[in-house]
């Protein structure tokens, strides 16, 4: 089965700095990958994805993501982080089990973003 | 604003009592699925509509029904409220079940005690 693994639970980042949060995956054939973040009390917004090409993929809000088949990871990048990037961040990758294509998220990751 | 729109925001069940949750969309999209969110797991897909009429179960369905009468609207009904369904439910839809862009709704966060 597919699955996505984001091994922290936390991040802290001081504003300015260069951000990222870690994502790895474990599919069979080609992955099809995911970023979504979590304002408070909002639902999930969609950043970026990879399906295939380029292995750097730039999403909004000046996020991108890096794609490394041999790592199998898929960590999630931002060169200055700002206070209002604080939300929790979600990695999804694309399940083709029992006949429909779902979206297996992480168990999610905040971020903190401190001034 | 065109969007996905979830109602109520809050409900407080008693365990035993049936709800709706409703979830409305006016982009015309075809997919909608319910998700629920639970700490530490993140998302969870319980029912998914790739088109009116047309439902299917996700990963965690029982004690959840849906139904797709029309294009817009894509309820969930608890049957039987019990104490594993306090959660925070979000609706999602994309355009086509391969377009993984989801719009998700705000969110109904449900307490059943």
């Amino acid at each position: 089965a597919q699955s996505v693994a984001q091994p922290e639970d936390q991040v802290n980042v001081a504003e300015g700095n260069p951000l990222t949060v870690k994502c790895t995956y474990s599919v069979s054939g080609n992955p099809y990958l995911f970023w979504y973040v979590q304002y408070p009390n909002r639902g999930l917004q969609f950043l970026l994805k990879y399906i295939t090409g380029d292995n750097l993929v730039k999403g909004s809000y000046g996020f991108e993501a890096e794609f490394n088949k041999s790592q199998t990871s898929f960590h999630l990048k931002k060169p200055s982080a700002l206070v209002s990037d604080s939300a929790l961040y979600f990695c999804a990758v694309r399940d083709e089990a029992g006949g429909y294509n779902k979206l297996i998220f992480g168990a999610g990751t905040r971020l903190a973003v401190h001034p | 604003n065109a969007g996905v729109t979830q109602t109520p925001k809050f409900q407080v069940l008693k365990t035993g009592q049936s709800m709706t949750l409703q979830c409305a969309q006016d982009m015309n999209h075809e997919y909608m699925s319910w998700y629920r969110q639970d700490p530490g797991m993140g998302l969870r897909l319980i029912h998914y509509s790739v088109g009116a009429g047309i439902t299917d179960q996700g990963e965690v369905p029982n004690g959840y029904n849906v139904s797709r009468s029309t294009t817009e609207d894509f309820p969930l009904r608890l049957l039987s409220a019990a104490p594993s369904q306090t959660s925070v439910y979000f609706c999602a839809s994309s355009a086509t079940m391969d377009s993984y862009g989801y719009t998700f709704g705000s969110g109904t966060r449900l307490t059943v005690v």
